[in-house]
Parts: C-alpha cells; structure tokens; sequence
C-alpha cells in the first residue's frame, strides 16, 4: 500500500519569510495529492491539490509541485503570516474509491 | 459548497458506555465516507471505509465490533464506539467523497472529541 513520508515535522519561520514542506511517496500509481491545513481542535481543511498530470499549481501565497520521477511533492507558502500557524499534512491517494493515506504531518509557527 | 458536519462536537462519557456520532454531508451526496482517528500531536489514521447501502471495510488492527459503522442514507454515516475504554478516548474525524465530483476529493468534517473516564 502506499506510504507518506513529511519533512520537516516542525518549521519556525519570521513573519514574511517562505516556508516549504516536503512529502514523498511510495505508490507510483499514485495520482492525487492534497494538502491539508489544520489548526487546533479542527478538523483538516483542504488548502490546494495537484494531480499526476500536472507538475504545479498555485493559488495565491501557496503553489504545490509535483515530481513523478522522484515521487516527491512540496507545499511552498510565501509571505508567511501569523495566521498560517497551524498543522499541515499532505497526503496521496493511489486509486479512485480508495481513502487518502497521510504524512505525519507538520507544526508550522510564525512569529511576527 | 462540500460541507461535512459532525455531531456531537464533544462527548464526555463514563467507560463500559457507548457513543455515536454522526457524520453528515450537508450540500451533497456522499456515495463514500472515511473515518479516521487522530491522537494528540500525530496524523490522522485511518479506521474504515464506508459505502453507502454496504458493510464498512475496517483497516487492519480496527474491531469492527468495537466501531460500528452505519452508512444509511447518502448524507449521514455514524460510527458507534461500543464498551468505551478510555484508551479510546481521541479525536474521531469524518471524511466523505460526493457522487458527481472528482472521486478523489475529499471533504472533512470539525471532528468530535470523545474522552472516556
């Protein structure tokens, strides 16, 4: 079955600054790759996906990328705000019908 | 629109009791819902899967005796934990995937916090 690997499980960044998460993946039939945004006592919040058939895609401060070959895909946020504190996990999906498998997921903190 | 409730949002019961909760989709129609269990400061693991109008698929290690999952209807999924323990004690998360939308999205409910004493 698949596996999620997420790196790193915390990152502290200044207000401003760009923070990157990386995940990879051990399905290569994989081709749905969400990323999720949790902040304390909720439940994930859908913040951008990416299919196999694209290598990135952006929406506003946040763009994912995607590397088939390495089966690895990345969250980039730029412009870091206090409000994007929260956990984030990522996560893959090899099958359609089939439940999303996540990473251990991320402790993103900034400071201002 | 794709909203998913859940219901209670928390629940404080005595051990050797049992809980539901439910799961709904608010402005869909949910064809699958997942259920997942999160433990402080760790990912969300999966518990099973659920169709509606069949038996919930468990994932290996979950007693399907213990979590009993009813999908009736397009929009409500309930997971019951039976003989409550307060091992159990977690935070239970709901998903659900609608007929007529990618059948990869997924759209997750607030969560309900369940504590055993």
């Amino acid at each position: 079955g698949e596996n999620v690997e997420q790196h790193p499980s915390t990152l502290s960044v200044q207000e401003g600054d760009s923070a990157v998460i990386k995940c990879t993946y051990s399905d290569s039939a994989s081709n749905y790759f969400p990323w999720y945004k949790q902040e304390l006592g909720k439940g994930p919040q859908l913040i951008i996906d990416i299919r196999s058939n694209v290598g990135e895609k952006k929406d506003q401060r946040i763009a994912v990328t995607l590397n088939k070959t390495a089966k690895h895909f990345s969250l980039h946020i730029t412009e870091t705000q206090p409000e994007d504190s929260a956990v984030y996990f990522c996560a893959a999906i090899s099958q359609a019908g089939t439940a999303l498998i996540f990473g251990k997921g991320t402790t993103l903190s900034v400071s201002s | 629109g794709a909203v998913v409730s859940q219901h209670p949002s928390r629940v404080i019961c005595k051990s050797g009791t049992s809980v539901k909760i439910e799961c709904r989709s608010l402005d869909f129609q949910a064809t699958t819902m997942f259920w997942y269990r999160q433990f402080p400061k760790q990912s969300l693991m999966l518990m099973a899967t659920s169709n509606e109008g069949s038996k919930a698929t468990y994932e290996q290690g979950v007693e399907k005796d213990k979590f009993l999952i009813n999908h009736a209807s397009l929009t409500l999924s309930t997971l019951t934990v039976t003989s409550a323990h307060p091992e159990d004690s977690s935070f239970y998360i709901c998903s659900a995937r609608g007929t007529g939308r990618s059948n990869n999205e997924q759209f997750f409910g607030p969560g309900t916090r369940l504590t055993v004493l």
